[in-house]
């Protein structure tokens, strides 16, 4: 089993719809979590951290739930430039050197 | 320009080359990674380095050495290269002091192709 898995996609959503990824994690003893975007045939950004709590920024919304080793991302309200792919991103001593990336999701945001 | 920077961007070589991919970081970030992106697979981490002369195995570092001489510089070398190496490699980088923020400024990747 990998250690970080996503449902690689493609979700292929209208604009202005609502969309949410999961990603589950295999290790419990994982620490911190981020979600990263990646363009096509460039470089991963981080996008934002993952609380304990939940958190949003702007459309974006993530959220961490312990008990089942899942994280979730909800993007509302989809605009064309949120075509990208999504990678789930875990720490397992919240140190750089131990961050495991699942494999991403695509997501294409159509008129 | 401050940042990060890879060299060569494309690169295309023959099986059982030398190859060397360079990664340059102009922030003096103590920690540097090098990452391979291939289809299915995600980023997978090759090695990775928290200091100058301080290098430390990754997930996959079968075939490539790296060296960290100054901090700025981190090269991964392909000593002979293989078909199987033929992937998409990232260098990022972090400060010491924000490890925890997990961002990892990447650079824009070196697309290398082993015939």
């Amino acid at each position: 089993r990998k250690e970080v898995e996503q449902d690689p996609g493609p979700f292929n959503v209208p604009e202005g719809a609502t969309v949410a990824f999961n990603c589950t994690y295999s290790n419990s003893a994982s620490q911190s979590f981020f979600w990263y975007r990646q363009d096509c045939r460039k470089e991963p950004k981080l996008l934002m951290s993952v609380y304990s709590s939940g958190n949003e920024d702007g459309r974006f919304t993530a959220q961490l739930n312990r008990a089942s080793q899942y994280i979730s991302l909800l993007i509302r309200d989809s605009k064309l430039s949120d075509s990208a792919t999504y990678l789930c991103v875990v720490s397992s001593t919240g140190g750089g050197n131990k961050l495991t990336f699942g494999t991403g999701t695509q997501l294409k945001v159509e008129l | 320009d401050a940042g990060i920077t890879q060299s060569p961007r494309y690169k295309i070589t023959e099986t059982g080359r030398q190859v060397t991919l360079m990664c340059h970081q102009t922030w003096s970030h103590s920690y540097m990674f090098w990452y391979r992106q291939d289809l299915g697979h995600g980023l997978r981490l090759i090695y990775y380095s928290a200091a100058a002369d301080i290098t430390d195995k990754g997930e996959v570092p079968d075939g490539y050495v790296v060296s960290r001489s100054k901090t700025e510089n981190f090269p991964l070398t392909l000593e002979s290269a293989t078909r199987s190496q033929t992937s998409v490699y990232f260098c990022a980088s972090i400060a010491s002091g924000a490890l925890n923020t997990g961002e990892l400024f990447f650079g824009e990747g070196s697309r290398l192709t082993v015939l």
